[in-house]
């Protein structure tokens, strides 16, 4: 069974900390993304990254950076959480042909 | 700009109806489109990827369709059950491999027992 493992599922942090979010894929994909989902904005694109140390800003990129130093895993860093930070995030992967993206179960990230 | 907007953004229909989810998406230059569910509080579950040179796809009681210059996609359940009841969320690709998809907002669906 194909697996995207998110390491954390519930954090809860303080304003001005570095947090890390882990995640891990076993099925070889070149493509790894890191979403979050807010209600009433839907799903953005933070950072995604088709291969090892390659990586492209997406949509929101302000305030976090990735990195991506083995294949199967791929790092989400908030350099000075904030509390507009909190939310649910996500990371996926699929082939570099763009084929079915999976996604793991989520990381839900509280900033106080 | 991509964007992908999904009506109605809920439905509540009684259990053993056929129904019909509808995605719109405003550039027709697609590589694909998927459609997911998502339970409450968790990830994304893959239902159904339709490549652009295909009209549909099907997947058990899911058919899902696309017609890539109207710049439309339907999802359709047939005999809705109560586990049924999730969010689904369609996306598009808009180029091979490399690009993140474009999410629709979803259709959060309620089937009644």
């Amino acid at each position: 069974d194909v697996k995207v493992t998110q390491s954390s599922r519930y954090l809860v942090k303080r304003t001005g900390e570095k947090v890390f979010l882990e995640c891990v894929q076993d099925m070889d994909h070149e493509n790894m993304f890191w979403y979050r989902q807010d209600p009433g904005l839907g799903l953005r694109l933070i950072y995604f990254s088709y291969d090892v140390k390659m990586k492209e800003k997406g949509d929101i990129p302000e305030g976090y950076s990735v990195s991506r130093e083995k294949k199967e895993r791929f790092s989400l860093i908030l350099e000075s959480a904030s509390t507009n930070q909190t939310s649910m995030y996500l990371c996926a992967s699929s082939t570099l042909g763009g084929g079915t993206i999976y996604f793991g179960e989520g990381s839900w990230l509280t900033v106080v | 700009k991509q964007e992908v907007t999904q009506i109605p953004a809920a439905l509540s229909v009684p259990e053993g109806e056929n129904l019909v989810l509808n995605c719109s998406f405003t550039d027709s230059a697609i590589y694909n489109l998927q459609w997911f569910r998502q339970d409450p509080g968790k990830g994304l579950t893959s239902l159904l990827l339709i490549q652009s040179s295909q009209r549909e796809q099907t997947s058990g009681r899911l058919n899902a369709s696309l017609d890539k210059s109207s710049g439309r996609s339907t999802l359709y359940i047939a005999a809705s059950q109560p586990g049924d009841s999730a969010t689904y969320l369609c996306a598009v690709n808009g180029w091979a491999g490399r690009r993140a998809l474009t999410f629709g907002s979803g259709t959060r669906l309620q089937v009644q027992p």
